[in-house]
C-alpha cells in the first residue's frame, strides 16, 4: 500500500529550465507535505514543506504546489541548476498520532545538464 | 557541529545471522528516527524515540527487529536471523524535538544479506 507515489523515476532538464517534480498521495488524513533532496552517499536533506491550509509556498527557487482535491502535489525549481542534480523524495505525514512518522515516495532522480 | 553518524556505512552478513546499526544523533535532539530505504522503494518509517516517552514501534516489520535509545542519546537497531528481504538501506535522523518538518538524516547503513 503506497501512500505516496512519485511516478516519474526521473526527469532531466537544461539548466537555466523549470523542474517539475510530482507526487500524488492516497492518504486523506495528510495534512503536512515535505520534500526532501538526497545526494549519492549522503542522507536527505529537507528542502520545503507545506501545510494543507496552503496550496502554495516558496522559497527562493523553489515553490511547493499542493492540490487537495487531487491529492496531488509538485516541486518547481526555477532556474534549475547543475547543483540541483539529485533525488527528490516527497513525504507525507497525518499528524495526530503519526506527528514524527513520515511517509515517503519512491523518490525522482533529477539530471540538470549545463 | 556534527550531524547524525551511523555505522557501520556497508554491512553485509549471511542469512541467518544478527546484526547491530548504531546511530549518533546530532547533541541535544530528543528525537530519534529509524527508516529504511529497499531497492526501488521509498523511505520506510521503522520507530522513533522522543525523550523518555516509550517509542514508536508501530514501523517495525517483524518482531525480528527491534531498537534501544540509551540514555537518551546513541540508537542501536538490531536485526535478528536476518532475511534477504531485510537487505537496504538503513537511516537515522534526529530531531530537536519530535517535529514533522524538518529530520536531519545520516548518511545511512547499506545492510546487504547474502
Amino acid at each position: 500500500d503506497q501512500q505516496v507515489k512519485q511516478n516519474s523515476p526521473s526527469l532531466s532538464v537544461q539548466e537555466g529550465r523549470i523542474s517539475i517534480l510530482n507526487c500524488d498521495y492516497t492518504n486523506s488524513m495528510f495534512d503536512y507535505f515535505l520534500w526532501y533532496k538526497k545526494y549519492p552517499a549522503e542522507g536527505p536533506t529537507f528542502l520545503i514543506s507545506i501545510s494543507s491550509i496552503k496550496d502554495k509556498n516558496e522559497d527562493g527557487r523553489f515553490t511547493v504546489f499542493l492540490n487537495k482535491s487531487a491529492k496531488h502535489l509538485s516541486l518547481h525549481i526555477v532556474p534549475s541548476q547543475p547543483g540541483d542534480s539529485a533525488v527528490y523524495f516527497c513525504a507525507g505525514n497525518a499528524g495526530g498520532t503519526s506527528y514524527g512518522k513520515l511517509t515517503f515516495g519512491q523518490g525522482t532522480i533529477l539530471t540538470v545538464h549545463p | 557541529g556534527a550531524g547524525v553518524s551511523q555505522s557501520p556505512s556497508n554491512k553485509v552478513t549471511e542469512k541467518g545471522k544478527d546484526v547491530e546499526l548504531r546511530c549518533d544523533p546530532i547533541s541535544g535532539h530528543t528525537a530519534l528516527y529509524w527508516y529504511r530505504q529497499s531497492l526501488g522503494q521509498g523511505l520506510e518509517f521503522l520507530i522513533y524515540f522522543q525523550g523518555n516517552s516509550a517509542p514508536d514501534k508501530s514501523g517495525l516489520p517483524s518482531d525480528r527487529f527491534s531498537a534501544e535509545r540509551t540514555g537518551g542519546s546513541v540508537s542501536t537497531l538490531t536485526i535478528q536471523r536476518t532475511q534477504q528481504e531485510d537487505s537496504a538501506v538503513y537511516l537515522c535522523a534526529s530531531s530537536p524535538a519530535m517535529q514533522r518538518w524538518e529530520q536531519f538524516f545520516g548518511p545511512g547503513t547499506r545492510l546487504t544479506v547474502l
